[in-house]
């Protein structure tokens, strides 16, 4: 029984390149949430997404994030025209129901870093 | 702002003793808790949780208690042993926030020595 499936793990991409994190939830997990995690730092929550519809994007950066969950196939967090600012650990979570006391599975995240 | 405070950027236990990890909270509208292990390189994992209208939950060696009047919540783990040397974060769910996107504390990194 798989759990929460992050790719790259490890990410590295020169400042103004595109950065692409996946996320493929547990099995039967259809609520897909981004958290992010910067150097001596707490994990920030970025974006809430059911399949094909985002829920609460009050975490995300105004500009060049983005988020997806289409119906077929992983979840994706892109960055556009990353900084230096932008590395940090990505963690996506999934949950089965948005019942508010459904725990979080984690993945094991993608560490971005901006050279 | 941080509205879900943990003080103790680290604590260090003899193997066997209690290990008491404190979480501090600003927002009213909380109304649940949990706390999460995380290992260096691993995402965080689920240890347990609180709801708002108890104050007391007991899992094994874990129990989490929650003081509402003075918003302050802790993890007691007794007794505790080297695996579970990791860092723990402390999170809440606000009751207008949807589905379960959680606020975290900064973590407490538990150090338990044999």
């Amino acid at each position: 029984n798989a759990g929460v499936m992050q790719n790259p793990r490890h990410l590295v991409r020169r400042r103004g390149q595109e950065a692409r994190l996946r996320c493929s939830p547990m099995k039967g997990h259809s609520h897909v949430y981004w958290y992010r995690q910067l150097p001596e730092e707490g994990l920030k929550f970025m974006v809430y997404l059911q399949k094909e519809n985002i829920i609460d994007e009050s975490g995300m950066p105004k500009e060049r994030f983005s988020a997806e969950f289409p119906k077929e196939g992983p979840s994706i967090l892109r960055i556009q025209q990353v900084v230096r600012g932008d590395s940090a650990a990505y963690f996506c979570a999934s949950s089965s129901t948005a019942r508010r006391n459904s725990p979080l599975h984690f993945g094991n995240g993608t560490r971005l870093t901006v050279t | 702002d941080q509205q879900v405070k943990q003080n103790s950027p680290s604590l260090s236990v003899q193997e066997g003793r209690i290990s008491i990890l404190n979480c501090d909270y600003t927002n009213s509208m909380f109304d649940y808790f949990l706390w999460y292990k995380k290992y260096p390189a691993e995402g965080p994992t689920f240890l347990i949780s609180i709801s708002s209208i108890k104050d007391k939950n007991e899992d094994g060696r874990f129990t989490v208690f929650l003081n509402k009047s003075a918003k302050h919540l802790s993890l007691h783990i007794v007794p505790s042993q080297p695996g579970d040397s990791a860092v723990y974060f402390c999170a809440a769910l606000d009751h207008n926030q949807a589905g379960t996107a959680l606020i975290f504390g900064k973590g407490t990194t538990l150090s338990v020595s044999s």
